[in-house]
Parts: C-alpha cells; sequence; structure tokens
C-alpha cells in the first residue's frame, strides 16, 4: 500500500488559494490520487481524483507531475467553509487507506 | 437521492456489554467499508465487503469485532464485550466496485458515535 505524507496543518486566509501538497514516492503504476475532504461530525466527501497532469472540477484542482511521486490540491479562492480536514489517498479501491490528514483553517 | 444511512447516530453503553452498528449502503453499491476514527485522528480501515463476501478484514483490531453483510446490501458491525479504547465515531462507506484497475469513490455516512462508559 503506497505511504502519503502531507502537512497537518496549514492556515489561509479568505480569497486565496490554496495548495496542498501530498509526496507518495512509492506510488504503483496502477495507482490513483483521490482526495476528500471532512467537516466536523460527518463523513468524508469525495473531492477529487486522478492519475496523471492535472484534473480540474467545479471544487478543485489536482496537479500530478510526470513521475507522479507526488500531487498538489488547489483550492481557489477559499471561504471559511472550506475550513475542514483534507486527505490524500493512493491507490486502488479498497487498497487505498486514510492518513491523519491536512487540517485547513481558513480565517476572515 | 438517498445517501448512507447509519444507525444508532450515537450509543452509549457500558464496558463489558455487546454492541451492534448498523450501515444502509446507497442502492446498487456492491462495494462497503468499515471504518474508526478516534477523536482527532484520521480513519482506520476495519473491513471491506464487495457483496456479501469480505476479501479484507485485516484492519479489525480484535476477535471482539465482527461484521457481516446480508443480500449485498445492510451490513451490521459488531464490537463484543466493549471496551473504553472502542470509544470512537464508526464510519461506513460504499461505492460501486472498481473495474480493472479503475477506482470508484467512496460515499460516507455521518458515522455512529460510541462511547464506553
Amino acid at each position: 500500500l503506497a505511504k502519503t505524507t502531507q502537512p497537518i496543518s496549514m492556515d489561509s486566509y479568505e480569497g486565496q488559494e490554496v495548495n496542498i501538497t501530498c509526496s507518495h514516492n512509492n506510488i504503483a503504476t496502477n495507482d490513483y490520487i483521490t482526495w476528500y475532504q471532512q467537516f466536523p461530525s460527518q463523513g468524508p466527501r469525495f473531492i477529487i481524483q486522478g492519475y496523471k497532469t492535472k484534473v480540474t472540477n467545479e471544487v478543485a484542482s489536482l496537479f500530478i507531475p510526470a513521475d507522479r511521486k507526488s500531487s498538489t490540491l488547489s483550492l481557489p479562492r477559499v471561504s471559511l467553509s472550506d475550513t475542514a480536514v483534507y486527505y490524500c489517498l493512493v491507490g486502488v479501491s479498497h487498497d487505498m487507506r486514510f492518513g491523519a490528514g491536512t487540517r485547513l483553517t481558513v480565517k476572515p | 437521492g438517498a445517501g448512507v444511512s447509519q444507525s444508532p447516530s450515537n450509543k452509549v453503553t457500558e464496558k463489558g456489554k455487546d454492541v451492534e452498528l448498523r450501515c444502509d449502503p446507497i442502492s446498487g453499491h456492491t462495494a462497503l467499508y468499515w471504518y474508526r476514527q478516534s477523536l482527532g485522528q484520521g480513519l482506520e480501515f476495519l473491513i471491506y465487503f464487495q457483496g456479501n463476501s469480505a476479501p479484507d478484514k485485516s484492519g479489525l483490531p480484535s476477535d471482539r469485532f465482527s461484521a457481516e453483510r446480508t443480500g449485498g446490501s445492510v451490513s451490521t458491525l459488531t464490537i463484543q464485550r466493549t471496551q473504553q479504547e472502542d470509544s470512537a465515531v464508526y464510519l461506513c462507506a460504499s461505492s460501486f466496485p472498481g473495474q480493472g484497475y479503475s477506482n470508484q469513490p467512496q460515499h460516507f455516512g455521518d458515522g455512529t458515535r460510541l462511547s464506553i462508559l
């Protein structure tokens, strides 16, 4: 199972772009990179998933370099409601495991 | 449409009692997962079902923990002779099965908060 490393916490201000980087040096050829968001007292919610290059949806962008040993979740113009824990997972289906995540705090 | 439903939302019980936690997955989702989350911590994988079988039980912490799934739908997680260290939020997720090397997002319920006195 691929291990991931991401910052424990990050602070930002409303309206800023936030980039959270995840390291996964032992990613396997068939592994996907998936990000989830978790608010207090709720289960995690899927944000975005990618395999290589760049993926964008209505919520976020995911940048994956050619070697795939890291990935960056980009949240444009964050608001107070984006305060949450963000998890980076690497693997395929049930082989993925949640780490400790990055606690993002957005300040006014 | 309906999401993943877990019951009860909260459970308080005395040490040594048995508890059953229930998960109703999204209709059509054949994959089902149980996780445990202690206060301020990440999610700890417990068990994975594909249909009614559990090909990966590697996360169950002891033989006091068991889970079953019937009809490819509802799942129950049972903890026997509860201990105080079992106190946590127990989360259930479901998904469509991955096809070959594809990957399907997991959809989570809001969990059962279990407190052992």
